[in-house]
């Protein structure tokens, strides 16, 4: 089975600031996805960046950006030049790459609140 | 709007009733997957259909039950309501291959009272 684990239950930062969300994993798995969901306070779901773990190059997305280590299980997410909507609980998530098996486990959640 | 309709968005009932919920997958997706948030839980995967076929089941109670109809929507029965039911349900969609994430409705705020 599949477990995510993210560290950090809550995090600030000032507007256009940097900051980074950590994110681990376990899995015996070789390929995957893994993806960083957002969720404001209107409690709708928002998929912000997706990674595919058989390619090495790390996903960006304008202001968000990964940081993949497959070796370590590790996928943080950065936000580059928070803004006051980037507000919102951020779930890490997995979804192995086997037909049948399409869940995806989610990480108990961070919420980051950005300070004007 | 992402596509996934869900309703109703609120709901609240009385312990020990039963209630359905309702989702309408995003046009073209065969999978629908249904989680439940409640506050202690997170995010916990309860059941995926996929073109009406059940395709996996996660911490679902018994008192729960789902399906997927031939025009892809599906519906969780929620029965023998308890308190610890209060949950935000989300249903969600996808293209099941393919790795791409899943698109998730605006969620109904289930209330037991």
């Amino acid at each position: 089975a599949q477990t995510v684990t993210q560290s950090q239950p809550e995090m600030s930062v000032q507007e256009a600031e940097t900051v980074t969300l950590s994110c681990t994993y376990d899995t015996s798995e070789s390929n995957y996805y893994l993806f960083w969901y957002k969720q404001p306070p209107s409690r709708q779901m928002i998929l912000v960046i997706r990674q595919e773990a058989y390619k090495q190059q790390n996903a960006t997305e304008n202001r968000f950006s990964v940081n993949f280590q497959k070796a370590a299980k590790s996928f943080s997410l950065k936000i580059s030049d928070s803004q006051l909507g980037d507000t919102a609980m951020y779930f890490c998530a997995f979804r192995p790459y086997v037909f049948g098996n399409e869940k995806l486990t989610f990480g108990t959640g961070t919420r980051l609140t950005i300070i004007p | 709007d992402s596509g996934v309709t869900q309703t109703p968005k609120h709901l609240i009932t009385a312990t020990g009733q039963r209630v359905t919920l309702r989702c309408s997958p995003r046009s073209g997706d065969l999978s629908v997957y249904w989680y439940q948030q409640s506050l202690d839980q997170g995010l916990q995967f309860l059941i995926h259909y996929y073109n009406g076929e059940e395709r996996a089941k996660g911490n679902i109670l018994e008192r729960f039950s789902a399906q997927q109809f031939p025009d892809l929507h599906s519906e969780l029965n929620l029965s023998s309501l308890e308190l610890g039911d209060s949950a935000l349900y989300f249903c969600a969609s996808s293209i099941n291959e393919g790795g791409y994430g899943y698109t998730f409705g605006s969620g109904t705020r289930l209330t037991v009272v």
